[in-house]
């Protein structure tokens, strides 16, 4: 049973340049949500994907905008990349019944560096 | 003040030692109560998962919630130099779609 899977593992971008982070649910899973985590902090929700719509946001610049696609995948995108936003950024997905969700499952993480 | 508190650490305990890892929060709101390992350079895996207060076991791991005083531990027995990790706590509020909210974890290590 494959897990969370998110590509590519390494990054590294200049300032004012945009990028793309792609994440693949585990098997059974509808719901995708985003995390940024910076070094020594635990991890920040960005927004959570669910039947291709935004379900929730969290207190992240609309620089941060996502997708998802048919088969529950998602994207990531960041433009006009600042140093600040150099970060792990993690894929969790679930599994949605309604309003209720099942625990949140991590990928490995994408890290990003903005040089 | 932030919503969950966790102290950074880093915690250094001899193998074999009980270690004890906490949280605090200020949301009487929270109901669901979890705890992540972390190790290097990877993403968190759930390690614990409870509801309300109480306690929970899970092999070497003892998860307990004390809804009263607004806090959480994570107890591991046995302690191994494969335990050593970042540890996060998480907790989200009962209805309505699972946004954890997290501790900034605190790192374990374990020495042989």
């Amino acid at each position: 049973d494959a897990g969370v899977t998110q590509s590519p593992t390494h990054l590294i971008k200049t300032r004012g340049q945009q990028v793309t982070l792609r994440c693949s649910p585990k098997s059974g899973h509808d719901t995708v949500s985003w995390y940024q985590q910076a070094l020594g902090q635990g991890p920040q929700f960005i927004f959570q994907y669910y039947e291709e719509e935004e379900r929730q946001r969290g207190n992240f610049p609309d620089r941060f905008s996502g997708h998802q696609f048919p088969n529950y995948s998602s994207e990531l995108n960041v433009n006009a990349l600042l140093l600040g936003d150099s970060a792990l950024y993690l894929c969790a997905s679930s599994l949605s019944a309604g309003e209720y969700q099942e625990t949140q499952y991590f990928g490995p993480g994408t890290r990003l560096l903005v040089l | 003040q932030k919503e969950v508190e966790q102290d950074p650490g880093p915690l250094s305990v001899p193998e074999g030692a009980i270690v004890s890892l906490n949280c605090t929060y200020s949301n009487s709101a929270f109901q669901y109560f979890m705890w992540y390992r972390q190790y290097s350079r990877k993403g968190p895996e759930l390690l614990m998962y409870t509801y309300s207060s109480g306690n929970k076991e899970d092999g070497r791991f003892t998860a307990q919630v004390d809804k009263s005083s607004k806090y959480i531990s994570l107890f591991i027995r046995d302690s191994q130099p494969s335990d050593s990790a970042t540890y996060l706590c998480a907790m989200n509020r009962s209805g309505g779609s699972y946004i954890p909210t997290f501790g900034r974890g605190t790192s374990l290590i374990v020495h042989p």
